[in-house]
């Protein structure tokens, strides 16, 4: 059974360019959570999606925003990118709810972002 | 507002030591989540466990164990015989149940060291 894809692995961009990042569950999964790690900041819950529907949404700038497919499939987006966006941004999926219910979540391997 | 805090930065052992990292929480919640989490070199994050407030019991899973004390408010975890491949950063992390959104926080993270 393939893991939790992410891609693209890397990206760089710069400051006020936009981003999409996109996330792949395991099949089967239809929830899928976003998270931000930085440095400064650590780990971070961005947001997540059941059902193509938001569920749960972190203390995130409205900048930050996602959606999920049909599929389950589910991207992030970042609109005018700032410095401090540089971080490894993780994904997780698990069959029905992220951290409310009794079951795992499998992370994928995460998109490093730098913004220059 | 819910806090993790994980006071160990970095531990240091030698291989076939016991080494606890400690994880203290703060919430005002009666009903609320606790996890540990690895992260490996590589950057995937690996779900170990899942608590919550209702079960303090100890769990054992091969080497490993976690202590949930609601006491003290601490979800220590221990790991028994370490081994190279336990080098990792270990996060602990909270998710209150209030309003149905169970957003988690992380704790900063413990870097744990272990040499041949």
């Amino acid at each position: 059974k393939a893991g939790v894809t992410q891609t693209p692995r890397y990206l760089i961009k710069t400051r006020g360019q936009q981003v999409t990042l996109s996330c792949s569950p395991i099949s089967g999964h239809r929830s899928v959570s976003w998270y931000q790690q930085t440095p400064g900041q650590g780990l971070q819950f961005l947001f997540e999606y059941f059902s193509e529907t938001q569920r749960n949404k972190g203390n995130f700038p409205g900048r930050f925003s996602g959606r999920q497919f049909s599929n389950s499939r589910s991207e992030m987006n970042v609109s005018t990118l700032e410095l401090g966006d540089s971080a490894l941004y993780l994904c997780a999926s698990s069959l029905v709810g992220g951290t409310a219910y009794q079951e795992t979540q499998y992370f994928g391997p995460g998109t490093r972002l730098l913004v220059l | 507002a819910q806090k993790v805090t994980q006071a160990q930065t970095e531990i240091s052992v030698v291989e076939k030591e016991d080494v606890t990292l400690d994880c203290v929480y703060e919430t005002r919640d009666t009903t609320y989540y606790l996890f540990w989490y690895k992260q490996p070199p590589s950057g995937e994050l690996v779900f170990l466990i899942r608590r919550n407030s209702f079960d303090e019991q100890n769990e054992i899973s091969g080497r490993y164990s976690w202590n949930f004390q609601k006491s003290t408010s601490s979800f220590n975890f221990t790991i028994t015989a370490s081994q190279v491949v336990d080098s990792a950063v270990y996060f602990c992390a909270l998710s209150e149940a209030s309003g149905g959104s169970y957003i988690p926080t992380f704790g900063r993270g413990t870097s744990l060291i272990v040499h041949p």
